[in-house]
């Protein structure tokens, strides 16, 4: 079983700031099956990033993916307000999906 | 705009049967994989099963023993039972769409709370 681990627990920064947050799996993953969600609290989650660096459709340009391997990293280039939420990681294999912990992006 | 909403009941009683049902509007049924996930209060989202619109069906081998996951293509509604419920099942229950491992779940429902309790 793959287990994707996501860090830090919790990241604390202003508006304006860059969040970089890490997604680490415990075996070598396929990227392609890597996705990144936001969720604000009672919200449903949304789709950010698919295929470890593709933006959903209607994700602003301040959200990119990259990585490979057992580590992937969701950047957040500069903080708007409605960006303070839970950010999680995803992969599917061996049709199954699996889900990081979360990182919580709050307001410093 | 497609939308997906869960509904059932938010209390259930041990040892009975959680079922629920998501309602997708605006999109066809067709061509995509229909998917059940929950979120026990203060921990992590797990993946509870999937059905394609044909029927196949994939479920987490944790629960696949008290799981079943059905869909009516002609009321575009798909369903979940989980049998023999304990308080571990509490949890907030989304249903969600994709339409290939590639591009990840991309619409959601809002969720509904579920509470096993005598």
């Amino acid at each position: 079983e793959i287990v994707l681990t996501q860090s830090p627990g919790t990241l604390s920064l202003s508006p304006g700031e860059r969040a970089t947050l890490s997604c680490r799996a415990s075996q070598s993953i396929t990227s392609s099956y890597l996705a990144w969600y936001q969720q604000t609290p009672g919200q449903a989650p949304r789709l950010l990033i698919y295929a470890a660096s593709s933006r959903a459709t209607g994700i602003p340009d301040r959200f990119s993916g990259s990585g490979s391997g057992t580590d992937f990293t969701l950047t957040i280039s500069r903080l708007e307000p409605e960006d303070f939420a839970v950010y999680f990681c995803q992969h599917y294999v061996s049709s199954s999906w699996t889900f990081g912990q979360g990182t919580k992006v709050e307001v410093k | 705009q497609v939308q997906l909403q869960e509904s059932g009941p938010g209390l259930v009683k041990p040892s009975e049967t959680l079922s629920l049902t998501c309602t997708v509007s605006g999109a066809s049924i067709n061509k995509y994989y229909w998917s059940w996930i929950r979120q026990p209060p203060g921990k992590d989202l797990e993946w509870i099963g999937h059905i394609y619109y044909t029927g196949s069906t994939d479920y987490n081998p944790s629960l696949q023993s008290r799981l079943s996951i059905s869909v009516d293509t002609s009321k575009t509604q798909f369903s979940l039972q989980l049998s023999s419920v304990t308080a571990a099942d509490t949890a907030v229950y989304y249903c969600a769409r994709f339409m290939s491992h590639y591009y990840g779940m991309d619409v959601w429902g809002r969720g509904t709370t579920v509470t096993v309790s005598s």
